[in-house]
C-alpha cells in the first residue's frame, strides 16, 4: 500500500447500529497514525493518535485499534447517533501528515 | 480561548492578484501546516513547518510560499493565484504529531476567477 486509504468510502445506517471502518497504510517509516471527525461546514476535530503497535483508545461510544506490522486500523462506533454523521478521516504520520480521503457516516433515526 | 485563526473565511479573488491568507495560533505550537481540500482529493498538504524560520514542502506545493518569521503565525502566500487553485485551504497547528492531533482552523474558501 502506497497510500492511506479508507473503506468504505460511505455509509448508512440506522441509529442504534454499531459500525466499523478501516484505514490502510504502508508500514514502514511509521510515527502515528491519527483519526480525525469531520462534520460538514466545520474543521476537522483531532479523535485519536496512535503510535504503538497494539494500541486502543476510547472516547465515549467511539474506539479505535492499531496495527503497525500489517498497516491497519479499525475505527468503531458503538450504538450510532444521528449526531455521529461526519466523515471520519485517518492519517499517517512520519514526518508529515498524509490523509485518507475519509469514510462518510449518515446515521438515520 | 485555544483556537487557529485564519482570515479571510472567504475570498473570491482574479488571477494573477497576490493574496495572502493568514494563521495564527495562540498555543504555542511548534508544528503548523496548511492543506487544501478539493472533492474526492481529500486533504491534501501544501506546506508545513516544525518551527520557526522551518519549512518543508508537502505533497502539493506548487504556486504557493509560506513563511515562519513568528512561532505564532503561519501565513499562506499565492503570488499569483490560478483558477486551479481555487480551493478549501486549512491551517493547522500542534504541539507535537506524535502525542497530540492537529488544530484546525475554520478553512478558508478560495475561489480565483
Amino acid at each position: 500500500i502506497l497510500n492511506v486509504e479508507q473503506s468504505p468510502q460511505s455509509l448508512h445506517v440506522q441509529e442504534g447500529d454499531s459500525t466499523n471502518f478501516t484505514c490502510s497504510f504502508p508500514s514502514s517509516n511509521f510515527y502515528a497514525l491519527h483519526w480525525y471527525r469531520w462534520e460538514t461546514a466545520k474543521s476537522p476535530e483531532a479523535l485519536f493518535v496512535m503510535t504503538l503497535n497494539g494500541d486502543e483508545k476510547k472516547k465515549g461510544r467511539i474506539s479505535a485499534t492499531l496495527n503497525t506490522k500489517e498497516g491497519y486500523s479499525y475505527l468503531y462506533i458503538k450504538g450510532s447517533q444521528p449526531e455521529d454523521s461526519a466523515t471520519y478521516l485517518c492519517a499517517r504520520d512520519t514526518d508529515k501528515l498524509i490523509f485518507g480521503t475519509g469514510t462518510r457516516l449518515q446515521v438515520f433515526p | 480561548e485555544a483556537q487557529v485563526t485564519q482570515n479571510p473565511r472567504y475570498l473570491i479573488t482574479v488571477t494573477g492578484k497576490k493574496l495572502t491568507v493568514t494563521c495564527s495560533q495562540n498555543m504555542n505550537h511548534e508544528y503548523m501546516s496548511w492543506y487544501r481540500q478539493d472533492p474526492g482529493l481529500g486533504l491534501r498538504q501544501i506546506y508545513y513547518s516544525m518551527n520557526v524560520e522551518v519549512t518543508d514542502k508537502g505533497d502539493v506545493p506548487e504556486g504557493y510560499k509560506v513563511s515562519r518569521k513568528e512561532k505564532r503565525n503561519f501565513p499562506l502566500i499565492l503570488e499569483s493565484p490560478s483558477p486551479n487553485q481555487t480551493s478549501l485551504y486549512f491551517c493547522a497547528s500542534s504541539y507535537n504529531t506524535a502525542t497530540g492531533g492537529y488544530t484546525f482552523g475554520s478553512g478558508t474558501r478560495l475561489t480565483v476567477v
